[in-house]
């Protein structure tokens, strides 16, 4: 399978823990998105990656947040002191590069915070 | 302030017949369209797009219409069939940011046979 492959797919945390999530992007693609969505909303754009350069930041990003792509191939996004706001499918997209207009979505990693 | 909006949050058709789902923007900097597919469980999947220079794109059972003057797109579904039933996303962006795409809120189609 050649896609967007995301780990875990679904993760139960409670309050104050951290968790990570790991994307591993389509092996052409230096391009690498985070995107969070909430029930009855659409994908929110949280942060995207040009090989290792993290070069933007949503506002929505808040300190809690941190996302890597050390070698520019998977990329991790951490949570820390998860509250129960951040429960949401956070999804990683991919795209080719200089077509950062057509992005590749995987699977979504679910995270509830109890 | 939402730039992308999916007024219509369901669709009910039958087997064979059109489905319409519409899309408006706010933003003029947009000059570039996709509709996603989404289905309970899983990310969601690119369906068809548009640049801006075009009114029209056609693939397939799938057309999406582009009304630049009125900030307004279509996706045509002809025919429709059960395994169409999911949540479509419009999204939008600016090719030369290469960036975030923005997103509607999705309208859930169901097809009934």
């Amino acid at each position: 399978d050649t896609g967007v492959s995301q780990n875990p797919r679904h993760k139960i945390t409670k309050r104050g823990q951290n968790v990570t999530f790991r994307c591993d992007p389509i092996s052409e693609h230096n391009r690498l998105y985070w995107y969070r969505q909430t029930l009855g909303q659409g994908p929110e754009f949280l942060t995207y990656f040009q090989n290792e350069a993290q070069l933007e930041k949503s506002r929505l990003l808040s300190d809690r947040f941190s996302a890597e792509r050390p070698k520019g191939s998977f990329s991790t996004l951490e949570i820390q002191r998860t509250e129960q706001g951040d429960s949401a499918m956070y999804l990683c997209a991919s795209s080719f590069p200089r077509r950062g207009h057509e992005q590749y979505f995987g699977p979504g990693t679910r995270l509830t915070v109890t | 302030d939402q730039q992308v909006k999916q007024n219509s949050p369901s669709l009910s058709v039958q087997e064979g017949r059109i489905s319409i789902l519409n899309c408006d923007y706010t933003n003029s900097m947009f000059d570039y369209f996709l509709w996603y597919k989404k289905y309970p469980a899983e990310g969601p999947t690119f369906l068809i797009s548009i640049s801006s220079i075009k009114d029209k794109n056609e693939d397939g059972r799938f057309t999406v219409f582009l009304n630049k003057s009125a900030k307004h797109l279509s996706l045509h579904i002809v025919p429709s069939q059960p395994g169409d039933s999911a949540v479509y996303f419009c999204a939008a962006t600016w090719i030369q940011a290469g960036t975030a795409l923005i997103f509607g809120k999705g309208t859930t189609l169901s097809v009934s046979s």
